[in-house]
C-alpha cells in the first residue's frame, strides 16, 4: 500500500530536549516536505527537500533541521525544542515538485513544556 | 501563490442540504489549485485538483470545485451533504511557474460540520 509513514504520532517532551521525528515514503517520490498545522493558520511549510541531499527551507524553518540522506526517508530535527514549537506536524511526499498531488503522513501531536 | 484565503473559519449545515465552501487565491503567476480533506486525527486526503482544462472538476465523494480565472476564485461545492461529510477542508495552490514554482500555499482551512 503507497503511505507516508510518520513516527511517532504523540509525543510529549521538555523544552531543550532533542527529538527526532521520522517520515518514509514507499512511493520512490522525489519531492518530500514538512508542514506544521496550527489553527487559524492553516499548514506551513517548514523545509522540503527536492531529491537526496537536496534541502532547502520553507516559510516556518527556524528551530527545525531536516536531511535527506535517503530517498524514502525525511527526517525533522528539533535541536532544542521550545514551546512555541507545540504544533501538529506532517510529512508530505509528491512525485516531483509542481502539479502532482501530495500524499500525507498520519500526524504527530508534539507537546513542549 | 502568495496567499490563498478561505472566507469561512466554519460552516455549519444541515444533513442533506448543499454546501459551498470558498476560496480565493492570489498570485503573479498561474497555479494549479486543489482542495483537501482532513478527517479527525488523520492526515489530508486529495478530494479534487485544478491543472488546466475545464474549469468544472470534480472529485470524490461527489465533491466538485469550480475555477474563475477573473475572480481568482475555486470554489467547492457539494450539492447534498451526509454526515460522514464532516471535516476540515482545506484549498491550497501551487505556483506553476516563476522562482517559486512548486510551491505550495494552504488556506486556513474551513470546518464543516454536519447535522443530522
Amino acid at each position: 500500500e503507497a503511505q507516508v509513514t510518520q513516527n511517532p504520532r504523540y509525543l510529549i517532551t521538555v523544552t531543550g530536549k532533542k527529538l527526532t521525528v521520522t517520515c518514509s515514503q514507499n512511493m520512490n517520490h522525489e519531492y518530500m516536505s514538512w508542514y506544521r498545522q496550527d489553527p487559524g493558520l492553516g499548514l506551513r511549510q517548514i523545509y522540503y527537500s527536492m531529491n537526496v541531499e537536496v534541502t532547502d527551507k520553507g516559510d516556518v524553518p527556524e528551530g527545525y533541521k531536516v536531511s535527506r540522506k535517503e530517498k524514502r526517508n525525511f527526517p525533522l530535527i528539533l535541536e532544542s525544542p521550545s514551546p512555541n514549537q507545540t504544533s501538529l506536524y506532517f510529512c508530505a511526499s509528491s512525485l516531483s515538485q509542481g502539479r502532482t498531488e501530495a500524499f500525507f503522513g498520519q500526524g504527530t501531536r508534539l507537546t513542549v513544556v | 501563490a502568495q496567499s490563498v484565503t478561505q472566507l469561512d473559519s466554519q460552516v455549519p449545515v444541515f444533513e442533506e442540504a448543499p454546501v459551498e465552501l470558498r476560496c480565493n487565491y492570489s498570485s503573479s503567476v498561474s497555479v494549479y489549485l486543489f482542495w483537501y480533506v482532513q478527517y479527525p486525527n488523520q492526515g489530508l486526503q486529495l478530494l479534487l485538483k485544478y491543472l488546466s482544462g475545464s474549469t468544472l472538476v470534480k472529485g470524490i465523494n461527489g465533491f466538485e470545485a469550480e475555477f474563475n480565472k477573473s475572480q481568482t476564485s475555486f470554489h467547492l461545492r457539494k450539492p447534498s451533504v451526509h454526515i460522514s461529510d464532516t471535516a476540515e477542508y482545506f484549498c491550497a495552490a501551487i505556483n506553476a511557474g516563476g522562482t517559486s514554482y512548486g510551491k505550495l500555499t494552504f488556506g486556513q482551512g474551513t470546518i464543516l460540520t454536519v447535522h443530522p
